[in-house]
């Protein structure tokens, strides 16, 4: 099956620590994006990325640090010094240039205590 | 600004009615726009999309209308059932070549038994 899965659907961290999200995607898309949603509230930008090895900041991306060394994958970090990490977090990918439709994984919901 | 936004953050509807789901947005340079569905817990899932050259488009008991003289857009659901109850998004590109999506904040769908 061709999708985009995002691992794992619930995470716990302690403040102070850094997490990271994966994100894999098998639908040959070139762009993959990070999003952040909070309860109540659409979805914001963190970082994208249109081609292996290049990714650009979005709308939010102070605290948060991504890669891009494969085309199918699109880890996305949240560092200590992000400071309200509490939040669910979206992968999503699309065919740039092709079709602005993005696809989106199911989430993972992070809890920082 | 470049916003998206929507005009009731609710909405309930009884089932088999008709739903009609708006959505402002701000930018006159906004060329294309998706409406996306997002059940509780999961992922935003791609409803329909329109571009900016067009005033209508139909899917599957779903239309979006786009209304550019008063920067508007809507979503009508034909026949609601049970599974329509969710958050709906809608999101626009501005720009051609720009694969960043802005998002609007959701209008929850609730369809009455």
């Amino acid at each position: 099956d061709g999708g985009i899965t995002q691992s794992p659907k619930y995470l716990f961290r302690k403040e102070g620590q850094n997490v990271t999200l994966s994100c894999e995607q098998n639908l040959n898309h070139d762009a993959m994006y990070w999003y952040r949603q909070d309860p109540g509230q659409g979805l914001r930008l963190i970082y994208y990325s249109q081609i292996v090895n290049d990714f650009q900041k979005g709308d939010i991306a102070e605290g948060y640090s991504v890669s891009r060394e494969k085309k199918e994958s699109f880890p996305l970090t949240v560092t200590s010094a992000q400071k309200n990490p509490t939040a669910f977090y979206l992968c999503a990918s699309s065919l740039a240039g092709v079709s602005y439709e993005q696809y989106f994984g199911p989430g993972t919901r992070l809890t920082v205590t | 600004g470049e916003s998206v936004g929507l005009h009731l953050p609710t909405l309930s509807v009884q089932e088999g009615d008709n739903s009609i789901i708006n959505c402002a947005y701000s930018n006159s340079a906004s060329d294309y726009f998706i409406w996306y569905k997002q059940e509780s817990g999961k992922g935003p899932q791609f409803i329909i999309d329109i571009r900016s050259n067009m005033d209508k488009r139909q899917g599957q008991r779903v239309t979006v209308l786009l209304n550019k003289t008063v920067k508007h857009l809507s979503l009508q659901i034909a026949a609601t059932q049970p599974g329509d109850s969710a958050v709906y998004f809608c999101a626009e590109i501005v720009g051609f070549g720009n694969e960043k999506l802005t998002f609007g904040t959701g209008t929850r769908l609730t369809i009455i038994p």
